[in-house]
């Protein structure tokens, strides 16, 4: 079975700059990855996700990640955060079959103006 | 509003009262998910169905842990005789999935029901 390991749980950065949130995944076969947000009180909300083709995945609200299959990475960047951006961010990988998707701790992300 | 649905939005319980939770999701979505969210962890896959036959459960979905989907539209969740530990936010997604199809179909989230047990 998949699993997924964020490093962070805290990341504290200060508003227009940039960050980065990681992400580790472990998996036998063939994956698909993601990113999702999830602001107080509300359900998730897709980023972005990788499935095939170009390593350099591009999302929602300026994010963007990069898989790394050598490193069985997918890491989370912005390069300028908002105040808005502040929210639990949470890595998830599934089978292709995409019916058991495995999520991580997530990492509350705090931007300070 | 045509996206996924939960309600209650919240719930406070005793100890060893049973609840029951429903999920509404998105129109014409075959397939519909729960998952729990403890607080500080991310979301643990709990059952899916695909149309009304539940494919798959999770071992954490212990024997006070039922889920039905009746007619393949809304589905319920009933924990009975709930314990603190059940205390957690209960998440409902759905998704447009052919059987055995390879191809990636997003899942859509619902904004959660949280349950508190006192």
């Amino acid at each position: 079975a998949q699993s997924v390991t964020q490093l962070d749980s805290q990341v504290p950065v200060f508003e227009e700059a940039p960050v980065e949130l990681r992400c580790n995944y472990s998996s036998s076969v063939s994956v698909y990855l993601f990113w999702y947000v999830q602001y107080p009180n509300q359900g998730l909300q897709l980023l972005l996700k990788y499935l095939s083709g170009s390593t350099l995945v591009k999302g929602i609200n300026g994010f963007e990640a990069e898989f790394n299959k050598s490193q069985t990475s997918f890491h989370l960047r912005k390069p300028s955060v908002h105040i808005s951006d502040t929210a639990e961010y949470f890595c998830a990988v599934s089978d292709l079959a995409n019916n058991d998707m495995r999520f991580g701790a997530g990492t509350r992300l705090t931007v300070k103006p | 509003d045509t996206g996924v649905s939960q309600d209650p939005r919240h719930k406070i319980t005793k100890r060893g009262q049973n609840v029951t939770f429903r999920c509404d999701p998105i129109s014409e979505h075959n397939r519909l998910y729960w998952y729990r969210q403890t607080l500080g962890q991310g979301p643990e896959f709990l059952t899916y169905f695909q149309n009304e036959a539940q494919l798959e459960k999770s071992r954490l979905l212990s024997d006070r842990f039922s889920a039905e989907r009746p007619k393949g539209s809304f589905s319920t969740l009933e924990i009975q005789r709930t314990e603190q530990g059940d205390s957690a936010m209960y998440l409902c997604a759905s998704s447009y999935t052919l059987p055995r199809d390879g191809n990636y179909n997003e899942q859509f989230f619902g904004p959660g029901t949280r349950l508190t047990v006192l």
